[in-house]
């Protein structure tokens, strides 16, 4: 049973571009979750998703970040026009649609650096 | 708001030490504290969950204990190796289990050899 997947594991863009990032959650999950960390600072909570809903995007950026989760397919984290200050490491988690812990399980995460 | 705290920022112990890393937490009425591993430029290795019922979880050479009364929590690693070498996160979720983490900034260890 794989893990939850991220990729790109490294993603380089020049400032004004586009980043995406893709997750795909552990098999059977169907809610995914998106932190991002910020050099010296903790993981921080984005958005949370469940297949074609967002149930919580308390932790977005305002303007120019969006995620969806399709009914076919992994999530994906959309930056519009990047600044230097999202250079980040950006982590998605999953977690099953039941049982008792709810425990999270994390990706590789994708690294981001703006230039 | 939540805020949650780990001491030490840092620490370094011989190996074969026993270590306790700290969590604190401000809004008691959690469902359940995970600890993680982070090494360098990886993700994040869930090590123990606990729930808000339960005083006390336990894998192999660590054991962490809940005391939500107070907004506590600890891991004790038992036996240290150089192995065990990384970045150790607590996270408490709030929710009736669906709700997002909230994470300390961990602590950084390193055994030495």
């Amino acid at each position: 049973n794989a893990g939850v997947m991220q990729n790109p594991r490294h993603l380089v863009r020049r400032r004004g571009q586009e980043a995406r990032l893709r997750c795909s959650p552990m098999k059977g999950h169907s809610h995914v979750y998106w932190y991002r960390q910020l050099p010296e600072e903790g993981l921080k909570f984005m958005v949370y998703l469940q297949k074609e809903n967002i149930i919580d995007e308390s932790g977005m950026p305002k303007e120019r970040f969006s995620a969806e989760f399709p009914k076919e397919g992994p999530s994906i984290l959309r930056i519009q026009q990047v600044v230097r200050g999202d250079s980040a490491a950006y982590f998605c988690a999953s977690s099953p649609p039941s049982g008792r812990t709810y425990e999270q399980y994390f990706g590789p995460g994708t690294r981001l650096t703006v230039t | 708001k939540q805020e949650v705290t780990q001491i030490p920022a840092a620490l370094s112990v011989p190996e074969g030490e026993n270590l306790v890393l700290n969590c604190s937490f401000t809004d008691s009425a959690i469902y359940n504290l995970q600890w993680f591993r982070q090494d360098p430029g990886k993700g994040l290795t869930s090590l123990l969950l606990i729930q808000s019922s339960q005083r006390e979880q336990t894998s192999g050479r660590l054991n962490a204990s809940l005391d939500k009364s107070s907004g506590r929590s600890t891991l004790y690693i038992a036996a240290s190796q150089p192995g065990d070498s990384a970045t150790y996160l607590c996270a408490v979720n709030l929710g009736s289990g669906y709700s997002t983490l909230t994470f300390g900034k961990g602590t950084m260890l390193l055994v030495s050899p």
